[in-house]
């Protein structure tokens, strides 16, 4: 079956603009993660989706920061007034709970604010 | 908190040879999990090898094999009869039993040299 898939691969964007990012978990995986890839943090949970539901933000690295999950599904990751720092490989991975705790991951979006 | 530190930026070895990467994580918690992923330029985060706190048993999966000292907090990753595909980025992961985040380590670049 398909693996996670994450859109789009790339996004080059502007100081100040918002973004999207989406994120479909493998078929039936119930638990959703976001992490994020940078030069000077290295690797960092963001959030966690079970379900709908999101029982750990507390990555999030500032209120610009905001995600959502639907239908149990596809998930998006919306950073407002996007900021260098943001520029980074955000990554999103998914697992099938509780039957297994192994997180599968997308390829990433990577994220250049210019 | 949970840190994980992988010492070793960059490491390299010839075509066959074995090659051991390091990791060292800090926790006061006894039960865990423990990881490593590799990351080729594709970005795709695979998983490699999985070890339980509780088991004292060494964890392998064919051409790899962990060194686990839990009394150390030492989780070392020995890749045998290395082979091209496995030039990669390795992270090193932890996860607390009962929660969902991965915490990880810097990563290691690993090159071959055929």
């Amino acid at each position: 079956g398909a693996g996670v898939s994450q859109s789009p691969s790339n996004k080059v964007t502007e100081k100040g603009k918002d973004v999207e990012l989406r994120c479909d978990p493998i078929s039936g995986h119930t638990a959703l993660y976001w992490y994020r890839q940078s030069l000077g943090q290295g690797l960092e949970f963001l959030i966690y989706f079970q379900g709908n539901s999101a029982p750990d933000k507390s990555g999030l690295p500032s209120d610009r920061f905001s995600a959502e999950r639907t239908g149990g599904s596809v998930s998006t990751l919306t950073i407002q007034r996007t900021q260098q720092e943001d520029s980074a490989v955000y990554l999103c991975a998914s697992s099938l709970l509780p039957v297994s705790y192994e997180q599968y991951f997308g390829p990433g979006t990577r994220l250049t604010v210019t | 908190a949970q840190t994980v530190t992988q010492s070793q930026p960059e490491m390299s070895v010839q075509e066959a040879e074995t090659v051991t990467l390091s990791c060292t994580y800090d926790t006061s918690e006894s039960d865990y999990y423990l990881f490593w992923y590799k990351q080729p330029p594709s970005r795709q985060m695979i998983l490699v090898i999985r070890q339980e706190a509780y088991k004292q048993q060494n964890a392998t999966e064919n051409r790899f094999s962990v060194n686990f000292q839990k009394a150390a907090k030492s989780f070392s990753l020995k890749i045998s009869d290395s082979q091209l595909g496995d030039a990669a980025m390795y992270f090193c992961a932890y996860r607390r039993r009962g929660a969902q985040k991965l915490v990880f380590g810097q990563g290691t670049r690993l090159t071959i040299n055929p």
